[in-house]
């Protein structure tokens, strides 16, 4: 199947300071990149939908200046937490799919997700 | 709007039934099941395209019902290895994911 990498899978920064989240295609191209969030025993929720070449789009109640999200190019999506703090701790998680677009229709391979934790 | 799962959480012995319900509020495009271990990636089970389709994968398949907006998780002589916490994944036409509730399923000897 579909290799989805991402990088790195801990991290622990102080208050204020940023967080990137790298999340790369590695045997197939992703013009659609997803990302999503995850609080302890909670579902995964859905922050936006990376789109290579052109502005990502935000989910509902997510702020874009907090949580840049960059598509440079067809295999990778960074993700950047600005001025984390503590409640930022989560899971995050991306995923793509190799058939081009979105989900539709297709599974959706993830990335091995990244702890972070604001303290 | 998350679609809901239900039940929330399903205790079982080895070799016992389970079934997992997920259900939306709107007509869905397509439903993905995966299983997500702690503190790893959710792990693709299957998908359903059709209304009143239905697929096994091994111990483990699914319904998608005729009008689309709901789909059942059926696990079967339950295993160790099925422990875990199973989301349902909807499409509502916007080509994107929205993960169900969850529901965590333990299995115990």
């Amino acid at each position: 199947g579909a290799v989805v990498s991402q990088h790195p899978s801990w991290v622990i920064c102080k208050s204020g300071t940023s967080v990137k989240i790298e999340c790369r295609s590695l045997d197939f191209q992703a013009t659609t990149m997803f990302w999503y969030r995850q609080f302890p025993k909670k579902s995964l929720m859905l922050m936006a939908t990376s789109n290579e070449g052109s502005k990502a789009t935000y989910e509902q109640g997510v702020e874009k200046d907090k949580f840049l999200i960059n598509h440079a190019s067809l295999t990778l999506s960074t993700l950047t937490v600005t001025s984390a703090h503590p409640e930022d701790s989560s899971f995050y998680i991306c995923s793509a799919s190799p058939f081009g677009g979105g989900t539709l229709n297709t599974e959706a391979f993830f990335g091995q997700g990244t702890r972070l934790t604001v303290v | 709007q998350q679609p809901v799962q239900s039940p929330q959480a399903v205790i079982l012995r080895e070799g016992e039934d389970a079934v997992i319900n997920c259900s939306s509020s709107k007509a869905l495009y397509s439903v993905h099941w995966y299983r997500q271990k702690h503190g790893e990636a959710p792990v693709f089970l299957m998908i359903l395209l059709k209304g009143g389709e239905q697929k096994g994968h091994e111990k483990i398949s699914a319904s998608f019902n005729e009008k689309k907006q709901q789909s059942s998780l059926y696990l079967t002589a339950s295993q160790l290895s099925y422990s875990g916490t199973y989301f349902c994944g909807t499409e509502e036409g916007t080509d994107k994911l929205i993960f169900g509730t969850g529901t965590r399923l333990q299995v115990f000897p």
